[in-house]
C-alpha cells in the first residue's frame, strides 16, 4: 500500500522568505508522486509531478520538488513566498499505473505574512 | 475554455435522504473521477468512469454510486445519507484512460453538509 505523511499541518512564513513544505512518502514499487494546490473554494490544481525522470522537478509559480529515494522524501520549495501563495498544499503518490490509486496527504495550510 | 463544473455547490440534507451531484467535464475530456474530502483532510478516491464504463472504485459503501452520461457528464449518487457523509465531493477530468500520464483537472467541489 501506498501512503504520503504531510509534516505539519500549518506553516507560516512571511513574504520573500523561503517555503519549504515536507511531504515523506511509503510505496512498495517506484512511486510517482504530485504535489497540488488549493485554493479558498477551488479545485485542486497540479502544482507539479515526479514520474521517475529528472529527481528535480520544477513546477508552476515558481514552485519545486526533489525526490529523494534514501529519505523517501518529496518536498516542495520556494525561494521566495508571495501573498497569492497562501492556499493548502497536497501531497499524493501513486504507484503510476493508474489515477484510481493516487493517495493524497492531509494537507498543509500555507499562511504568509506581509 | 471552461474548466471542470459541479452543481450544486452547496448543499444540506438530513440524515437518512438521498443527494444527487452532477459533474460535467472540460470538452474533450473523457474520463471522469469522484473524490471525497472531510474537513481537514486530504482527497479520498470514490469512482472512477470512463467512456461511461466504471473504471475503479475505493473502499467506499454501496450507498454511494455513480454513472456516466453520452456527453461524458457524470452523477454522483449517495443513498440513507449519514452525518460522516458531510465533505466537499471533487469532481476530476481527464483527457483519456486511467494512467497518471493523463492528467487530472479538478472541478470547484460540491459541499454537502448533513444534519
Amino acid at each position: 500500500a501506498q501512503s504520503v505523511t504531510q509534516l505539519g499541518s500549518h506553516v507560516s512564513v512571511s513574504e520573500g522568505a523561503l517555503v519549504l513544505l515536507r511531504c515523506n512518502y511509503s510505496s512498495s514499487v517506484p512511486p510517482y508522486l504530485f504535489w497540488y494546490v488549493q485554493y479558498p473554494n477551488q479545485g485542486l490544481q497540479l502544482l507539479l509531478k515526479y514520474t521517475s525522470a529528472a529527481t528535480l522537478v520544477k513546477g508552476i509559480n515558481g514552485f519545486e520538488a526533489e525526490f529523494k529515494k534514501s529519505e523517501t522524501s518529496f518536498h516542495l520549495t520556494k525561494p521566495s513566498a508571495h501573498m497569492s501563495d497562501a492556499a493548502e498544499y497536497f501531497c499524493a503518490v501513486s504507484d503510476g499505473r493508474n489515477n484510481n490509486d493516487m493517495r493524497f496527504g492531509a494537507g498543509t495550510r500555507l499562511t504568509v505574512k506581509p | 475554455d471552461a474548466g471542470v463544473t459541479q452543481s450544486p455547490t452547496h448543499l444540506i440534507k438530513t440524515r437518512g435522504q438521498h443527494v444527487t451531484l452532477r459533474c460535467s467535464p472540460i470538452s474533450g475530456h473523457k474520463s471522469v473521477s469522484w473524490y471525497q474530502q472531510v474537513l481537514g483532510q486530504g482527497p479520498q478516491f470514490i469512482f472512477q468512469y470512463y467512456e461511461k464504463e466504471e473504471r475503479g472504485r475505493g473502499n467506499f459503501p454501496d450507498r454511494f454510486s455513480a454513472r456516466q452520461f453520452p456527453n461524458y457528464s457524470s452523477e454522483l449518487n449517495v443513498n440513507a445519507l449519514l452525518l460522516g457523509d458531510s465533505a466537499l465531493y471533487l469532481c476530476a477530468s481527464s483527457l483519456a484512460g486511467t494512467g497518471v500520464a493523463y492528467e487530472q483537472y479538478f472541478g470547484p467541489g460540491t459541499r454537502l453538509t448533513v444534519t
